[in-house]
């Protein structure tokens, strides 16, 4: 079954404990990327990857980190989380972008940074 | 600047009626428009993508149109349903970077009552 799995679902954590929510899909997609939704702001896009090795910042890139070192996996890294981080998570990925394919989504991860 | 607008914000409707989402866009140049549902704790799910030269496309009770010269967009949905109470987002991609940069409307808030 073609699908975006994210783990954990969900993480209650402090501020400034290093963290990554690991991100994989199996349907061999170049592009992959790392959203947030926030009540009344939508889904805002932190970082994507067109490819392995290729990486760029979106909308909202501060605090986090990224990296493509394989094509089915892009984990994102809060090196020094702060309370201002707790949201709501997506990674998503498709096979093409300007070409209009579909993003395939994961279920969310929900993180609560105290 | 490239932005996403829909409207209305949220809609309230009874079972079996019909209704109508819009999203008006200044992203430019445009690659294509993607409308997505999305259930409360999911990740979005594609219903419609239509690039410059659609201006029609259905799937099952939901018709996407697009008017590119107007940049506006509109969803309609037919009979509808207790399940497609769910957030519904609009979103643009830009042709002008190479890695398809996305523009992200923040929804509409669809309940259907029965």
């Amino acid at each position: 079954e073609a699908q975006v799995t994210q783990n954990p679902r969900y993480l209650i954590t402090v501020t400034g404990k290093k963290l990554t929510v690991t991100c994989s899909q199996n349907m061999n997609h170049e592009y992959m990327s790392w959203y947030r939704q926030d009540p009344g702001l939508g889904l805002r896009q932190i970082y994507y990857s067109m490819n392995v090795e290729v990486t760029d910042k979106g909308d909202v890139p501060e605090g986090y980190k990224v990296s493509r070192k394989e094509k089915r996996n892009f984990p994102l890294i809060l090196e020094s989380p702060s309370p201002n981080q707790t949201s709501l998570y997506f990674c998503a990925s498709s096979s093409g972008q300007v070409s209009g394919q579909p993003q395939h989504f994961g279920d969310g991860t929900r993180l609560s940074i105290l | 600047k490239n932005q996403v607008e829909q409207s209305p914000q949220s809609l309230i409707i009874l079972e079996g009626k019909n209704c109508t989402l819009q999203c008006n866009y200044t992203v430019s140049p445009f690659s294509n428009l993607r409308w997505y549902k999305q259930d409360t704790g999911r990740g979005p799910v594609s219903l419609t993508i239509m690039t410059f030269s659609e201006n029609t496309k259905s799937n099952g009770r939901y018709t996407a149109t697009l008017d590119a010269d107007t940049k506006q967009s509109s969803l309609h949905i037919t009979a509808s349903q207790l399940s497609d109470s769910a957030s519904y987002i609009c979103v643009v991609t830009d042709r002008g970077s190479t890695l398809g940069r996305l523009y992200f409307g923040r929804g509409t808030q669809l309940t259907v009552w029965p």
